[in-house]
């Protein structure tokens, strides 16, 4: 049974980067069929996907984010990561790492599997 | 990029209740739509993806229906385990983007 786990300093002071490391248990990073997610959720907020990560390494990132977020696989480690640069309190939230699942339905997608999530505070 | 809407933002109802929350979309994502459940200090859940198709393991009183920009999903028996926020989710390809609905919360009456 595959099983995601979050890890990082959960404190960062502003203007830092952010970075977490999402470890993949029970199975391959390296599989096909995945796409590798990092999403986040401010305090009492609904929910903000980051971006993606393939295990050939192509990236794709939330638009609004881009200029600041680097998503990377360490396939060794079966591990992926985020780093979000240039934080502000605005980017404290729990970050969840989530596996996205390319179903056999024509397409289809789905976060099946997430990480417990981290609670990070950006603060001095 | 595409903007999803949901209603209503919260809603209470009796155990046994049948319950609807709808989602819209601001453009025509076919059927690529999700939808989770969330209880406080844990990670979503998939119940429904595809619009409508039940994840393994998921009981049979949640569905989802819709397509295009339209999409429902329904509890047709309250139980008091259903308590939690509910955000559908939109995906493409086309450039291969996802965004969450703001989320509905479920209360028991």
């Amino acid at each position: 049974q595959v099983q995601l786990q979050e890890s990082g300093p959960g404190l960062v002071k502003p203007s830092q980067t952010l970075s977490l490391t999402c470890t993949v248990s029970g199975g391959s990073i390296s599989s096909g069929g995945y796409y590798w997610s990092w999403i986040r959720q401010h305090p009492g907020k609904g929910l903000e996907w980051i971006g993606y990560i393939y295990n050939s390494g192509s990236t794709y990132y939330n638009p609004s984010l881009k200029s600041r977020v680097t998503i990377s696989l360490d396939t060794s480690k079966n591990q992926f990561s985020l780093k979000l640069t240039s934080v502000t309190a605005a980017d404290t939230a729990v970050y969840y790492c989530a596996r996205e699942e390319m179903r056999m339905v024509r397409g289809a997608t789905a976060f099946d599997i997430w990480g417990q999530g981290t609670m990070v505070t950006v603060s001095s | 990029d595409i903007q999803m809407t949901q209603s209503p933002s919260s809603l209470s109802a009796s155990v046994g209740d049948r319950v609807t929350i709808t989602c819209q979309a601001s453009q025509d994502i076919s059927n690529y739509l999700n939808w989770y459940q969330q209880k406080p200090g844990k990670a979503p859940k998939l119940l429904i993806y595809d619009a409508s198709n039940l994840e393994t393991g998921v009981p049979s009183r949640f569905s989802g229906s819709g397509s295009g920009t339209d999409f429902s999903f329904t509890i047709s028996s309250l139980q008091p385990e259903d308590i939690a926020t509910y955000y559908c989710q939109q995906y493409d390809n086309l450039p291969p983007e996802r965004g969450f609905g703001p989320g509905t919360k479920v209360d028991i009456k």
